[in-house]
């Protein structure tokens, strides 16, 4: 069995471009989980997400960021206008509901 | 709001001691917890889970253990190696919410 899959591994983006960040749950999962970790700071919740649905977005910022996992295909997190600050590691996490998380390998974001 | 301690957040010990590391956390009312390890630059592993009817669990030199009524779990790491030298991060899970909660992580270095 696949693992959690996450593309690209590393990013590199300019200021002011968009960045899109794919994550494939482990297969029969429906609950997707994406979080957000800087260095020497521990990892930050941004939004859960079940198929077709947001549940819970609480993390995520209003502007600029947006999350969907579509009936068909991998959850995408998308980040337009990058700054700076964005650079960060992103992880994605899949799990059936009440049982345990299995997380993919993250996605490095550069922002330059 | 739940709010999860790890205690050391630091430890450097020479091979084969024996290890406990600290969670705590703040919400009796949960719904699991989780025990991951970090490798620098990589993703999370799970270690063990513990579901809240449990009160351990155990994998291989890994023993990790629950109690909710003082917020504690401990995860002992026996006859350690250098090879467990990562980060060690606890997730708790409840209070009527999907979304875990991660402490600040342990960052362990086991030398020859």
């Amino acid at each position: 069995n696949a693992g959690v899959m996450q593309n690209p591994r590393h990013l590199v983006r300019r200021r002011g471009q968009e960045a899109r960040l794919r994550c494939s749950p482990v297969k029969g999962h429906s609950h997707v989980y994406w979080y957000r970790q800087l260095p020497e700071e521990g990892l930050k919740f941004m939004v859960y997400l079940q198929k077709e649905n947001i549940i819970d977005e609480s993390g995520m910022p209003k502007e600029r960021f947006s999350a969907e996992f579509p009936k068909e295909g991998p959850s995408i997190l998308r980040i337009q206008q990058v700054v700076r600050g964005d650079s960060a590691a992103y992880f994605c996490a899949s799990s059936p509901p009440y049982h345990e998380q299995f997380f993919g390998p993250g996605t490095r974001l550069t922002v330059l | 709001k739940q709010e999860v301690t790890q205690i050391p957040a630091a430890l450097s010990v020479p091979e084969g001691e024996n290890l406990v590391l600290n969670c705590s956390f703040t919400d009796s009312a949960i719904y699991n917890l989780q025990w991951f390890r970090q490798d620098p630059g990589k993703g999370l592993t799970s270690l063990l889970l513990i579901q809240s009817s449990q009160r351990e669990q155990t994998s291989g030199r890994l023993n990790a253990s629950l109690d909710k009524s003082s917020g504690r779990s401990t995860l002992y790491i026996a006859a350690s190696q250098p090879g467990d030298s990562a980060t060690y991060l606890c997730a708790v899970k409840g209070g009527g919410s999907y979304i875990p909660t991660f402490g600040r992580g342990t960052s362990l270095i086991v030398h020859p």
